[in-house]
């Protein structure tokens, strides 16, 4: 069955530097990933999507990136703020229009 | 302003008393989700409805029922709750049409049971 992996430690940058957040998949490629934030109690909230056919797409301050070969998705924030600090999560298409399969989420710590 | 908006925010039940959490959207989404998400785990789906069609995951518990009585409401019903249904419950939508299926969650509503 296919899977999404995180890195399950939490990543504590410094504010400026770029924040790397990393995901896998196993078996057959998705059609897309899509990659949200999660601030403690609330619920998760829609940043970039990418295709299967995309090697990168940018939205401010944010980068993904799809490599089919490595089976693998890049999450960037560049410039990194206190306020990025927040659990990211990466999901995955279930083969379908309506069902997502979930990574458990990295959290990133930006220190001032 | 809020799309998806879910009440109550907190709710606290006792063991096994029948509890009601609602959603609503103003966003004219064909599909509405319920997800439970425990600390630190990923949100697990519970069921979905396309427009007034139900489908559950098979390993969502009977105890959990779910109604769509139109477009812009949908219910999670919890019929006997025990210690291991606290969570946070999190309703979401999609258009349900095209291929990118991004989800739109509202801040969902943490359940405790005594």
């Amino acid at each position: 069955s296919q899977k999404i992996e995180q890195n399950s430690e939490a990543l504590n940058i410094q504010e400026g530097k770029t924040a790397t957040l990393t995901c896998n998949y196993t078996n057959y490629s998705p059609a897309y990933l899509q990659w949200y934030r999660q601030d403690p109690g609330r619920g998760p909230v829609f940043l970039l999507l990418i295709r299967e056919n995309e090697k990168e797409k940018r939205k401010e301050r944010l980068k993904v990136t799809f490599d089919t070969t490595l089976k693998q998705s890049l999450f960037h924030i560049t410039a990194s703020q206190p306020a990025d600090s927040a659990t990211y999560l990466c999901a995955r298409d279930a083969g379908n229009n309506r069902k997502l399969i979930w990574g458990l989420g990295t959290s990133l710590a930006v220190n001032p | 302003d809020a799309m998806v908006i879910q009440n109550p925010r907190y709710q606290v039940t006792q063991f096994g008393k029948p509890v009601t959490l609602s959603c609503s959207q103003t966003l004219n989404h064909n599909v509405m989700y319920w997800y439970q998400q425990k600390s630190s785990q990923a949100p697990k789906l519970l069921f979905h409805y396309y427009d007034k069609d139900f489908n559950n995951e098979a390993d969502t518990p009977d105890n959990f029922q779910s109604r769509r009585p139109n477009t812009s409401f949908c219910f999670l019903d919890i019929r006997s709750p025990g210690l291991g249904d606290a969570a946070m419950y999190l309703c979401a939508t999609s258009r349900g049409t095209g291929v990118t299926g991004e989800l739109f969650f509202g801040e969902g509503s943490r359940l405790t049971v005594l």
